[in-house]
Formats: structure tokens, C-alpha cells, sequence
């Protein structure tokens, strides 16, 4: 069990350039959630896959932000036109979720990839 | 829709007195409800978790959380306070079900005085 990775850690960028995060998770999870937080906050939710299906998208996060999970394994998050309000903390987990409640809601974070846009 | 409020953004104590971390969900459905640590410079790890059962549950490091579901709450005690839990907390709901994303609160820092 490696844990979850999140690459790159950080990343500068100007407004207006893309950026794109990756997230591995644990290798036999089937979830995958990814989260937002800025300081003195707690984690916004933004989205989750089961699998490599997308169960569901915040309501709140705009059109510039996608994400994919094309094998069900590793998953990618990309901001097109970044905005200054985009710079947060961004928090990948996996969790293994199924039939049996024992493993309902522990997700396993990796350690974030900070955006600061400029 | 599911939420949680977190009573107080930063509580102090000093080691070795009582730990309460105060926690009320909302959810129209029968909740789950998980507590969340965070160390410094640590991914958030889960510290206990309420499914169903018995409503005190216990998690890891002396901690623990009763469920009250005729006061929505979750919150968090532990006897005696010790340095290494200076941290800051999250508490969490999500649908009593397992196709339900899990929704955090804005947390709670504790810190320990000697």
C-alpha cells in the first residue's frame, strides 16, 4: 500500500494558462474523490468516480474545471483559464467502497497539490 | 442535502483536561458521520466513523463521538488531552448509503497548552 499520490505537488501558473493535476490512488480502490481547500477551510467537494464513472459534479465548480478517470485507476483534474479564486489546495482521496458499511467513508487523502495562480 | 457546522473555528485546552469538539449535521435522510484529522504538514486521516449501531463509537488515540440523533449531533470528546493532538479536526456526513459523496465541515483547530 503506497498510499495515494497527487503530482505535482505545487504549481505556479499565470491566469489565463491551464493546469492539469494527477491523482493515483490505492490500487484496489474503486473510488475516487477529488476535494478543494483554501485556508481555514474544510474540503469542498468537487467530484467523484466510482470506478471511471463520474457519479457527480459540484454544482459549484464552473466549466473550465474537468476531470476524467479513463481505467478506473488513476484520475486527472484540469482547470483551463485559471482565475486567482482558483488558487486553493487540491486534495485527491481513494476509498473502497461496497456492499459492507466497514469500509463506508474512509478515504485515504494524498497529501494535495497546491495552485497558486498569479 | 447533507451538511455539518462545526461549533467554534479554535478550541484550546491544556494537557491532560478535557477534549470537546462540537459537531451538528443536517441531512434529511439517516446520515453517516465520520470525524477527520489533520495533522501539520499530514493528509486529512479518518479518526472514527458512525454508520449504524451503536451511537458511541471509538476511533483511534483515546477519541471519541456519540451520535444524538434528537440533537443532530456528532461531537467529539476525549478525557485527557495530550500535546500530540494538536491538530486540526473535520467533521463529515454523507447519505446513509455508499453512492454518497461525504461532505466536510469547515473544522476545528485544537491546540494544547503545557
Amino acid at each position: 500500500d503506497t498510499g495515494v499520490s497527487q503530482n505535482p505537488r505545487h504549481k505556479i501558473t499565470k491566469r489565463g494558462q491551464n493546469v492539469t493535476f494527477r491523482c493515483d490512488p490505492i490500487s484496489e480502490h474503486n473510488r475516487l474523490y477529488w476535494y478543494r481547500q483554501t485556508l481555514g477551510q474544510g474540503p469542498e467537494f468537487l467530484t467523484y468516480f466510482q470506478n471511471e464513472a463520474q457519479l457527480e459534479k459540484s454544482r459549484l465548480l464552473s466549466d473550465r474545471f474537468s476531470a476524467e478517470r479513463p481505467k478506473g485507476s488513476f484520475s486527472t483534474l484540469e482547470i483551463q483559464r485559471t482565475e486567482q479564486g482558483d488558487s486553493a489546495m487540491y486534495l485527491c482521496a481513494s476509498s473502497r467502497e461496497g456492499a459492507q458499511p466497514e469500509h463506508t467513508g474512509e478515504l485515504f487523502f494524498g497529501e494535495g497539490s497546491r495552485l497558486t495562480v498569479l | 442535502a447533507q451538511s455539518v457546522t462545526q461549533l467554534g473555528s479554535h478550541v484550546s485546552v491544556s494537557e491532560g483536561a478535557l477534549v470537546l469538539l462540537r459537531c451538528n449535521y443536517s441531512s434529511s435522510v439517516p446520515p453517516y458521520l465520520f470525524w477527520y484529522v489533520q495533522y501539520p504538514n499530514q493528509g486529512l486521516q479518518l479518526l472514527l466513523k458512525y454508520t449504524t449501531g451503536a451511537t458511541l463509537v471509538k476511533g483511534i488515540n483515546g477519541f471519541e463521538a456519540e451520535f444524538k440523533k434528537s440533537e443532530t449531533s456528532f461531537h467529539l470528546t476525549k478525557p485527557s488531552a495530550h500535546m500530540s493532538d494538536a491538530a486540526e479536526y473535520f467533521c463529515a456526513v454523507s447519505r446513509y448509503s455508499s453512492a454518497s459523496k461525504i461532505i466536510f465541515g469547515s473544522g476545528t483547530r485544537l491546540s494544547i497548552r503545557p
